[in-house]
C-alpha cells in the first residue's frame, strides 16, 4: 500500500472549518483514500473514505486532487469534540479478496480545535 | 448494537504471567482484527481472521502471543509469558468488508 504523508499538528478555531491535508503520491490506480481519526483514549472511528470522486456524509468532506496523489478531509464546522488524531490512509480494496481489511496506520494529525 | 465488544478494559498483570484479552465483535461482521498501540510504534495491525480463519498473522510480535477465533463471535489474544515491553493499549476491531470499527481497548501494563 502507498505512503501518506501528513502534518504532524494543526489547529482550528471552533465553528470555523477545519482543512486537514495528505500526501499520497505513490499511490495507485487502485488504492482508495480512507479517513479515520482516533479521540483520546477511545479507538480509532471511521469518518469517510474515496476513490477519484470527492466525497460528502454526515461528518465530513474528502477532496482529492485530479491527479489523486493528495486529498483533503473538511470538517466543515469544527467543534471542540472533534479535536483527535486524524488517519489519513491508502489501501488497496479488491472485492473478495483476503486483504481486503488490512489498514496500515501512520502518525496522523492531531488537531487541536480551540474555543 | 452494542458495537464492538472487549474485556477487560483495563489489565494489570506481573512479568510472566498469562494475559488473555477478549472481543466480542458486531454481529454478522466476516472479519476480526487484534491492533496494539504504544506511545513509540502507534498502531500496528497484529493478526486478522475471516470467517474465523487466520488471514495474516505477520504483525504478530513472537511466539509469546497467539490469537484464536472459535466461532464467529469471540475472539481472544493471548501473551505467555507476558513481559514489560507488551504494555499498551490493545484494540479488537470488526468490519463487514471495508469499513472498520474499533472496540473501546484493552489497557494492559505489565509490572
Amino acid at each position: 500500500d502507498a505512503k501518506t504523508t501528513q502534518p504532524p499538528s494543526m489547529d482550528c478555531a471552533e465553528g470555523r472549518a477545519a482543512n486537514l491535508p495528505c500526501n499520497h503520491s505513490t499511490i495507485s490506480g487502485n488504492e482508495y483514500v480512507y479517513w479515520y481519526r482516533q479521540i483520546h483514549s477511545q479507538g480509532p472511528q471511521y469518518i469517510i473514505h474515496g476513490l477519484k470522486n470527492n466525497e460528502t456524509n454526515e461528518m465530513a468532506s474528502l477532496i482529492i486532487t485530479e491527479d489523486r496523489k493528495s486529498s483533503t478531509l473538511i470538517l466543515p464546522h469544527a467543534t471542540l469534540r472533534d479535536t483527535a488524531v486524524y488517519y489519513c490512509i491508502v489501501r488497496a480494496y479488491t472485492h473478495g479478496s483476503s486483504n481486503t481489511g488490512k489498514l496500515i496506520f501512520g502518525q496522523g494529525t492531531t488537531l487541536q480545535v480551540k474555543p | 448494537d452494542a458495537g464492538v465488544i472487549q474485556s477487560p478494559r483495563h489489565e494489570v498483570t506481573e512479568m510472566g504471567q498469562e494475559v488473555t484479552l477478549r472481543c466480542k465483535p458486531i454481529s454478522g461482521h466476516d472479519y476480526l482484527f487484534w491492533y496494539r498501540q504504544t506511545m513509540m510504534r502507534g498502531l500496528e495491525l497484529l493478526i486478522y481472521f475471516n470467517n474465523n480463519v487466520p488471514i495474516d498473522d505477520s504483525g504478530m510480535p513472537e511466539d509469546r502471543f497467539s490469537a484464536k477465533m472459535p466461532n464467529a463471535s469471540f475472539s481472544t489474544l493471548k501473551i505467555q509469558p507476558s513481559e514489560p515491553r507488551d504494555s499498551a493499549v490493545y484494540f479488537c476491531a470488526s468490519s463487514p468488508k471495508e469499513t472498520q470499527y474499533f472496540g473501546p481497548g484493552t489497557r494492559l501494563l505489565v509490572l
